[in-house]
């Protein structure tokens, strides 16, 4: 069965420190991978996918199909990081619906 | 950027009512859209996949009897809570497919929509 799970509900680092949040996925096929960040009171907005390869906010992740996994990392974190993040996985083969992780709350103290 | 609003941002109704809460792409055209459903401090669950001009494509445990979802247009998909009972108060988000970017299909989503039935 496909399932994306983020290990860890509440992740509380230092500013300045580096921050590594967990994502493993099962999937069967090729997986598209996503972050998602929601920030107190504002929407569910896309962070990065695996597909760009880019660098959002200083986070990045990378795909590793061996482990299943798409951590997201960031060098240095800043309060302004403090929110909510989701892995989400898509499924192209039913219609690309995301299944979204538990989700794990960034708390960046200062 | 792709922007998807919600309407009502936040209703409360008495129970037995029905509550129809709209999703709108403002800016592009969406063929499918999700409805999900949060709970405080949790993930979101999707409830069903809305495909214009056909039937929408319900989760397992979800009624569809009960969360009525309309795709009459590429921009427009609604989801009507019928006969609303206190344990269907939520959180509704909603979220519109950008097709055709290049890069892979890209979900943005809607504000949400509170819901409380008394």
């Amino acid at each position: 069965a496909q399932r994306v799970t983020q290990p860890e509900k509440l992740l509380s680092v230092f500013k300045g420190a580096p921050v590594e949040l967990k994502c493993n996925y099962s999937y069967s096929g090729s997986p598209e991978l996503f972050w998602y960040v929601q920030y107190s009171r504002q929407r569910l907005q896309l962070l990065l996918r695996h597909i760009s390869r880019e660098s959002i906010k200083g986070f990045t992740a990378d795909l590793n199909k061996g482990e299943t996994s798409f951590h997201l990392k960031k060098p240095f974190a800043q309060e302004e990081d403090s929110a909510m993040y989701y892995c989400a996985l898509s499924q192209y083969n039913q219609g690309g619906k995301l299944i979204f992780g538990q989700g794990t709350e960034l708390s960046v103290k200062p | 950027g792709a922007v998807v609003s919600q309407h009502p941002s936040w209703v409360i109704c008495k129970s037995g009512t029905s509550v129809k809460i709209e999703c709108r792409s403002l800016d592009f055209q969406a063929t499918t859209m999700f409805w999900y459903r949060q709970f405080p401090k949790q993930s979101l669950m999707l409830m069903a996949t809305s495909n214009e001009g056909s039937k929408a494509t319900y989760e397992q445990g979800v009624e569809k009897d009960k969360f009525l979802i309309n795709h009459a247009s590429l921009t427009l998909s609604t989801l009507t809570v019928t006969s609303a009972h206190p344990e269907d108060s939520s959180f509704y988000i909603c979220s519109a497919r950008e097709e055709g970017t290049g890069m892979g299909d890209t979900q943005y989503f809607g504000p949400g929509t509170r819901l409380t039935v008394l």
